[in-house]
């Protein structure tokens, strides 16, 4: 089974810049996973930053960016603030119509 | 704007079968994409599937063997069935909707705020 991969913690500063990363366990993440990237605070649904590997859902800041990395797709948030500490997900579209969540990723600002 | 509500039993017996309705309101449940998500506690998301208007499903091969969805266009809901639960299916269910553009689904885009299902005797 496919499995995704997310780093589990990353800390930043306050107005810094952190780039999360969605990888898979064998193989390399392209446009063509479209990948989409979801942020939950705790209690809440998820609500979608990125979708399509680059695109901002409507509302979104722009300090919020998506990318391909080298062989994953990538999260960037620059200029973090108090209110981006939260968990992170990443979903890839694997083929067949499946998708798969990442792990997630909790971001620490401090 | 659309809306959404999971509903159903928040405590399952092991070995009996987890079902859940999630209603549509605001707007027309054809021609969308629409899937379940779950969140075991302090875990993760885990994609469990998707139902399209027509009918049409494709499951997570993890879950595959025990899931079965389907829609009722008549009520604006579709639901959800887990069978054979055990305390691992404890979670959070999310019924979410896919934004498409033709054949591509990118994102889910409107989620219900999720239900808890306890499996428990």
């Amino acid at each position: 089974q496919t499995v995704v991969t997310q780093e589990p913690s990353f800390s930043v500063s306050p107005g810094g810049t952190v780039t999360l990363t969605c990888g898979l366990s064998s193989g390399s993440v392209s446009t063509g996973y479209y990948p989409s990237w979801y942020q939950q605070t705790p209690g809440q649904a998820p609500r979608t930053l990125i979708y399509n590997t680059n695109t901002r859902s409507s509302g979104v800041p722009d300090r919020f960016s998506g990318s391909i990395l080298g062989n994953k797709a990538a999260l960037t948030i620059t200029g973090a603030q108090a209110d981006d500490e939260c968990d992170y997900y990443c979903v890839l579209y694997v083929g067949s119509g499946i998708r798969v969540f990442g792990g997630g990723t909790k971001v620490t600002v401090i | 704007q659309v809306q959404l509500q999971e509903s159903g039993p928040g405590l399952v017996k092991p070995s009996e079968t987890l079902s859940l309705i999630c209603t549509v309101s605001g707007g027309s449940i054809s021609p969308y994409y629409w899937s379940w998500i779950r969140q075991p506690p302090g875990k993760g998301l885990e994609w469990i599937g998707y139902i399209y208007y027509s009918g049409s499903t494709n499951y997570s091969p993890s879950l595959k063997s025990r899931v079965t969805m389907s829609v009722d266009t008549s009520k604006n809901q579709f639901s959800l069935k887990v069978n054979s639960v055990t305390a691992a299916d404890t979670a959070v269910y999310y019924c979410a909707r896919w934004y498409c553009i033709g054949n591509t689904c990118y994102h889910m885009d409107v989620w219900g705020k999720g239900t808890t299902v306890t499996v428990s005797s």
